[in-house]
This record gives structure tokens, C-alpha cells and sequence, in this order.
């Protein structure tokens, strides 16, 4: 299993651009996140997804979109990108919520600057 | 918001054992405390959960007040490489980050 993977790594990006960050799982996780994390800064939830058709706005939703067409993908839109978009990116998977076994698996994240 | 409290930084000498605190006063009956650690930018690394039984695995152990609302992340020999953010986290379907605890082992 390659667990959670994340495109691009690294990506710049102008005002005013758009872009996707892809997130895929091969583990048939019911749950996905997306996450940003600024420098020095904690991972704020930007959506999570419940399962397939379903998300949910996080903590810091504005400025982005997502969807889950499909249980493997969650793609993270960024649609009129600002400099204060600049961010890691981590996309995490779980089976459940809070039962044993359910680890919660993160991707290495995607390092996003707009200038 | 999260619904965990932590010192936002801790010292521990390399060798010796590492105690991080964490508080959860709102904790639910079935809500599992989770630990994850993230060592730079790289992505959090899990490393142990319970509920109310103490816990332990190959990295830490995991100490659980009777009442539930804190609990005690126990690295037993602490090196260098676990110098890291060290995240309490109630998990419920949105799984929310605190501030973390920022851990330096030094020599």
C-alpha cells in the first residue's frame, strides 16, 4: 500500500492563479482531511470528507473547495490563490473516528507559495 | 476549537523520561485521546491512543486520569531524535489540532 500520497510537492504560484492539490488513498478509508499548516504554526483543518459526497467545512475553509466523487480521492481547490495561502498542505486518512485501530494516516505533505 | 490544552514547551535531558501533559475536561465518554508527534514539517507521526485503560506500545506509554480529563504521554528514554511538536488530540470526525508541545531533548 502506498498509504496517503499528495501532488505536487512543491508548487509556486502567482495572484490570482488557480491550482489543485490531489490527495489519493489505497487504504478504502471512509474519512479524508485537509489540513494547513503555516511556519511555526499548528495544523488547522481546512475540510474533511465523511465519505463519498460528503464534506464538511474545518476550521479555515475560505479561499478553498473540495469534493470526493470517489472514496480514493480528495482533491483540494484553490481558486483565486493569495499570498496568505502560502502553506504546507497535509491530507490525512482514517477508517473511523476514535475506535482502536483507527490510526490516522497523513500524507507528506504538498509546499504551496504564492507570490 | 480544540478541545485539548498543553504547555507550549517542554526540556528533557537525552536518557531521561519525558512527561507531557495534556487536559481534556470536555472529553465525551467515547471519545479516544490520540497522540501524534511531527518532527520539522515533515507529516504528524502517530504514536499512541486510549480511552481509559493506560496504554502502551514500542514508543510511549499513555497515562489516563480515573476522571478522564487528562492525561500523561510517557517517553521512558528520551534521545535526541524525539525532538518534535507533540499534539494531544481528542478525536472526534473533525479531528482538530491544538498548539502542540514543542519537546527538546538535549545531550
Amino acid at each position: 500500500n502506498a498509504g496517503v500520497t499528495q501532488t505536487p510537492k512543491f508548487r509556486i504560484l502567482k495572484i490570482g492563479q488557480s491550482m489543485t492539490l490531489q490527495c489519493a488513498q489505497d487504504m478504502n478509508h471512509n474519512y479524508m482531511y485537509w489540513y494547513r499548516q503555516d511556519p511555526g504554526m499548528g495544523l488547522k483543518l481546512i475540510y474533511y470528507s465523511v465519505g463519498a459526497g460528503i464534506t464538511d467545512k474545518g476550521e479555515v475553509p475560505n479561499g478553498y473547495n473540495v469534493s470526493r466523487s470517489t472514496t480514493e480521492d480528495f482533491p483540494l481547490r484553490l481558486e483565486l490563490a493569495a499570498p496568505s495561502q502560502t502553506s504546507v498542505y497535509f491530507c490525512a486518512s482514517s477508517s473511523s473516528t476514535g475506535y482502536p485501530g483507527n490510526t490516522i494516516y497523513f500524507g507528506e505533505g504538498s509546499w504551496l507559495t504564492v507570490v | 476549537d480544540a478541545k485539548t490544552t498543553q504547555p507550549p514547551s517542554m526540556d528533557c535531558a537525552e536518557g531521561r523520561a519525558a512527561n507531557l501533559p495534556c487536559n481534556h475536561s470536555t472529553i465525551s465518554g467515547n471519545e479516544y485521546v490520540y497522540w501524534y508527534r511531527q518532527i520539522h514539517s515533515q507529516g504528524p507521526q502517530y504514536i499512541i491512543h486510549g480511552l481509559k485503560n493506560n496504554e502502551t506500545n514500542e514508543m510511549a506509554s499513555l497515562i489516563i486520569t480515573e476522571d478522564r480529563k487528562s492525561s500523561t504521554l510517557i517517553l521512558p528514554h528520551a534521545t535526541l531524535r524525539d525532538t518534535a511538536v507533540y499534539y494531544c488530540i481528542v478525536y472526534t470526525d473533525k479531528l482538530i489540532f491544538g498548539t502542540g508541545t514543542r519537546l527538546q531533548v538535549f545531550p
